[in-house]
């Protein structure tokens, strides 16, 4: 079964700041792998996606996320934070069903930009 | 294009109450599902829809109801109201059941007393 696990529901950083949301995903065929961000009040747009072709993807925005899957991971990452960027953040995976691909998301990362 | 479309925006209902949450998009995506969103445990998929006619759970399904008479459409029901269904619920739809993007509407708050 796949499912993703992001660690740390809160990160705080300076404005100009790197920013890494961390994202691990479990599991037992090659996944496809989504980053989503939710404005306050927003529905949640589509930062990036993995799908298998190069490990390294860009965003929008600046963000840009890199698949190890050594290390079974999916992190995002920004090189420098921007106020604009405070919003919650979903690293989500394809859950493959006989009927119907099920997007599944993990509890979300909700990250702060200080002055 | 208006995209993905709910409505109401924010919702009060008292316990044993029922209710319908609109969801329409003009995309013509064929694949529309339900989520709910609770603090600290992100989206989970409630009910979704492959096309036209076809219905099925998701993670949560339970005092949901669903129904796909359109393309365009996809309404929630809720039989009858719990606190525990109060929550954010977002309506999303993408193209089929591939790897296209999934669009999100703005969602609908519900506050269930």
């Amino acid at each position: 079964a796949q499912s993703v696990t992001q660690l740390g529901s809160h990160v705080s950083v300076s404005e100009g700041a790197l920013v890494l949301l961390r994202c691990n995903y479990s599991s037992s065929v090659p996944p496809y792998l989504f980053w989503y961000v939710q404005y306050p009040n927003q529905g949640l747009q589509l930062l990036l996606k993995y799908t298998s072709a190069a490990t390294l993807v860009k965003g929008i925005n600046g963000f840009e996320a890199e698949f190890k899957k050594s290390e079974t991971s999916f992190h995002l990452t920004k090189p420098s934070a921007h106020m604009s960027d405070a919003a919650e953040y979903f690293c989500a995976v394809i859950k493959a069903t006989g009927g119907g691909n099920k997007l599944t998301f993990g509890t979300g990362t909700q990250l702060k930009v200080e002055l | 294009n208006a995209g993905v479309t709910q409505t109401p925006k924010f919702q009060v209902l008292k316990t044993g109450q029922s209710m319908t949450l609109q969801c329409a998009q003009d995309m013509n995506h064929e694949y529309m599902s339900w989520y709910r969103q609770d603090p600290g445990m992100g989206l989970r998929l409630i009910h979704y829809s492959v096309g036209a006619g076809i219905t099925d759970q998701g993670e949560v399904p339970n005092g949901y109801n669903v129904s796909r008479s359109t393309t365009e459409d996809f309404p929630l029901r809720l039989l009858s109201a719990a606190p525990s269904q109060t929550s954010v619920y977002f309506c999303a739809s993408r193209p089929g059941q591939s790897l296209e993007t999934q669009y999100f509407g703005p969602g609908t708050r519900l506050l269930v007393l």
